[in-house]
């Protein structure tokens, strides 16, 4: 079963605006990670927040965690034509060595 | 380095035949994991290897059995195709044995099954 669900499922921005991806999960986690996934290729690792963090920063993003809501947040700021692709969360709700995907928020971005 | 390479790209296979994905890291990674991805479903675990010689199943091991043949190659084997494992199929692999670590994956394989 899917462990994160994310929302929406697709988004579509103007190149410049801020786009915002939610996570949400079932299960306490230790940690939580973000994928980008462009299309045809196999997915790239973003951003990893564990429990004990709310907020974290890379470039031009920004992710937090809110372990009571047991959500997740990712912000991509100044949205570029590049940025156009499958976002996914992934939690460690499976076990120490396995990770469980969400469905992923497909992102456009329009030039 | 590489990374972590997957062959074939695309293979079309007929219903009852058996083929072998193939995987394999440059990177002296200790696990290794085997993805399906079908359309709006995300990526389910198949099977993964947290180290050579050990392997186990993960959501949807069903129709499928793998080989961790050495640290570096771990290969998937479809040994009766069905028409249901068609999909998307991605390796990954991280350093070390908890998901606490960045995995890296694969470019992926396309499996159509007729």
């Amino acid at each position: 079963s899917q462990q994160g669900e994310e929302d929406p499922q697709a988004l579509s921005i103007q190149e410049g605006e801020n786009a915002t991806m939610n996570c949400s999960y079932k299960t306490s986690i230790n940690n939580l990670q973000w994928y980008r996934q462009n299309s045809g290729r196999g997915l790239v690792h973003l951003i990893l927040i564990r429990s004990n963090e709310r907020e974290k920063h890379s470039g031009r993003l920004r992710v937090t965690l809110d372990t009571s809501k047991k959500s997740s947040s990712l912000l991509i700021t100044a949205s570029r034509a590049a940025d156009t692709a499958s976002y996914f969360c992934a939690t460690d709700a499976g076990g120490a060595q396995k990770l469980v995907f969400g469905q992923g928020t497909r992102l456009t971005i329009n030039p | 380095n590489a990374g972590v390479t997957q062959t074939p790209k695309f293979q079309v296979l007929k219903t009852g035949q058996s083929m072998t994905l193939q995987c394999a890291q440059d990177m002296n990674h200790n696990s290794m994991y085997w993805y399906r991805q079908d359309p709006g479903m995300g990526l389910r675990l198949i099977y993964y290897s947290a180290s050579e010689g050990t392997t186990d199943k993960g959501e949807v091991p069903n129709g499928y059995n793998v080989s961790r043949l050495n640290k570096r190659e771990f290969s998937l084997r479809l040994e009766s195709a069905a028409p249901s494992q068609t999909s998307v199929y991605f390796c990954a692999s991280i350093l070390g044995q908890g998901v606490a670590e960045t995995q890296y994956f694969g470019p992926g394989t396309r499996l159509l099954v007729l």
